[in-house]
């Protein structure tokens, strides 16, 4: 089973970018049928879907972000990343990264594993 | 962008009883449907996925059932461990969207 884990500040300034980073175990970033990707969760609330990466680099975002979002990948080092731009205190959220694995012979996807999630806050 | 709608919004229910909750797209989703629990503090976890798929390690009493623009989740015996949060998911397209979340509580 592959493994996720979310790593970066817990706090970041209004206005500056937010930036993430995924670290894959158990299984490598290039193994395809994988869209590895980015889900926040406000406090208290229902969960956002911001984007995913293929490990070939290609991306696909939430409109509601996109002017926003950059999402990367780095297989050398089986990590994955995202950055949030402009931020304001509606940005503070559980930020989870997770595997959308794709059946391309069914075209069914979904979120099999997912990290334990970050909270990042930004404050004022 | 599909609007997925989960009822009830939370849901009061007793060890033993037999559950059912709903989510509804606001299109055509076929059956690209998935379902997750949260419990407090943790990711979601895959439960059911492409309509009525049991994900592996998931227990038999759990069951998804529906196509088009309606879809069930329902626990056949509730066991202390299921009260939590549900989630529906669609992957018919993106953005992938999910719906607001129905709390199971215990009654």
């Amino acid at each position: 089973q592959v493994q996720l884990q979310e790593s970066g500040p817990g706090l970041v300034k209004a206005s500056q970018t937010l930036s993430l980073t995924c670290s894959v175990s158990g299984g490598s970033i290039s193994s395809g049928g994988y869209y590895w990707s980015w889900i926040r969760q406000h406090p208290g609330k229902g969960l956002e879907w911001i984007g995913y990466i293929f490990y070939s680099g290609s991306t696909n975002y939430n409109p509601s972000l996109k002017s926003r979002v950059t999402i990367s990948v780095d297989t050398s080092k089986n990590q994955f990343s995202l950055k949030l731009s402009s931020v304001t205190a509606a940005d503070t959220a559980v930020y989870y990264c997770a595997i959308d694995r794709y059946n391309a012979s069914s075209g069914h996807a979904y979120f099999n594993s997912w990290g334990q999630g970050t909270l990042v806050t930004v404050s004022s | 962008d599909i609007q997925m709608t989960q009822s009830p919004s939370s849901l009061s229910a007793s060890v033993g009883d037999r559950v059912t909750m709903t989510c509804r797209a606001s299109q055509s989703i076929r059956r690209y449907l998935n379902w997750y629990q949260q419990k407090p503090g943790k990711a979601p976890e895959l439960l059911i996925y492409a309509g009525y798929s049991l994900e592996s390690g998931v227990p038999s009493r759990f069951s998804g059932s529906g196509s088009g623009t309606d879809f069930t989740l329902t626990i056949s015996s509730l066991r202390p461990e299921d009260f939590a949060t549900y989630y529906c998911q669609q992957s018919y397209s993106t953005p992938r969207t999910f719906g607001q979340g129905t709390k199971l509580e215990i009654k």
